[in-house]
């Protein structure tokens, strides 16, 4: 079945530096989505990507859909302690209706 | 407010007993499910409903049994509970349906069960 695999599964930051995760799928996807959850809190949606090479982006929050459409990545500009939670990359198969999450990078950032 | 909503919050219980959680949303979507989220924070789809048909069953043991009694509700009864039971069951809705699946999915707050 289809596999989305997002790296690092943590990451511990200053406040200020910038923030990566990366999400890699086995199979070409239709679409990728990104997730935030704070702790103690539900996941809530940040964006859609659709097209082959689409650049998403959202103040300081960058998010990219590979050419091939089966990578994406989310990079965060100069942190603030109000980005700590765990980020999650959801991506759906071409042709399929499910959803599947990675695994998520849970993110701390040090005052 | 719109909102998924899904209740209880929490939930202790003890091995063997059933349980069941409910779930409603008000926001007008025809595709709702039950994501499973362990301890390590891993979210698996259990199941999903569009306009209460069953279209995701994922290997989940058969003391799940979800329920939809219309397109607005997906409850949750579970049989027999055991100790790897303990999670976070988020329910969601998205406007999916069978032609597009690209509709951003909306959580409720998630129950905690917890079997001691």
């Amino acid at each position: 079945g289809q596999q989305v695999m997002q790296i690092p599964q943590y990451q511990h930051v200053q406040e200020g530096e910038d923030f990566t995760t990366y999400c890699n799928s086995s199979t070409t996807l239709s679409n990728i989505q990104w997730y935030k959850q704070r702790p103690g809190g539900h996941p809530v949606f940040l964006i859609q990507l659709v097209k082959s090479g689409e650049v998403k982006k959202q103040k300081r929050l960058t998010f990219q859909f590979g050419e091939a459409k089966k990578n994406s990545s989310l990079h965060i500009t100069a942190t603030q302690t109000t980005d700590v939670g765990t980020y999650f990359c959801a991506g759906r198969g071409a042709g399929s209706y499910q959803l599947t999450f990675g695994k998520g990078t849970k993110l701390s950032v040090i005052p | 407010d719109t909102a998924v909503s899904q209740t209880p919050k929490y939930l202790v219980t003890q091995m063997g007993n059933d349980k069941s959680i409910k779930c409603e949303q008000n926001l007008g979507h025809d595709t709702m499910y039950w994501y499973k989220q362990d301890s390590k924070k891993f979210l698996k789809i259990m199941f999903s409903y569009n306009n209460k048909e069953l279209i995701i069953n994922e290997t989940v043991p058969n003391r799940f049994s979800p329920k939809s009694p219309d397109k607005a509700h997906l409850n949750l009864h579970i049989n027999s509970l055991e100790l790897g039971d303990s999670a976070v069951y988020f329910c969601a809705s998205s406007q999916d349906h069978w032609e597009t699946y690209n509709s951003p999915l909306h959580f409720g707050n998630g129950t905690r069960l917890t079997v001691t």
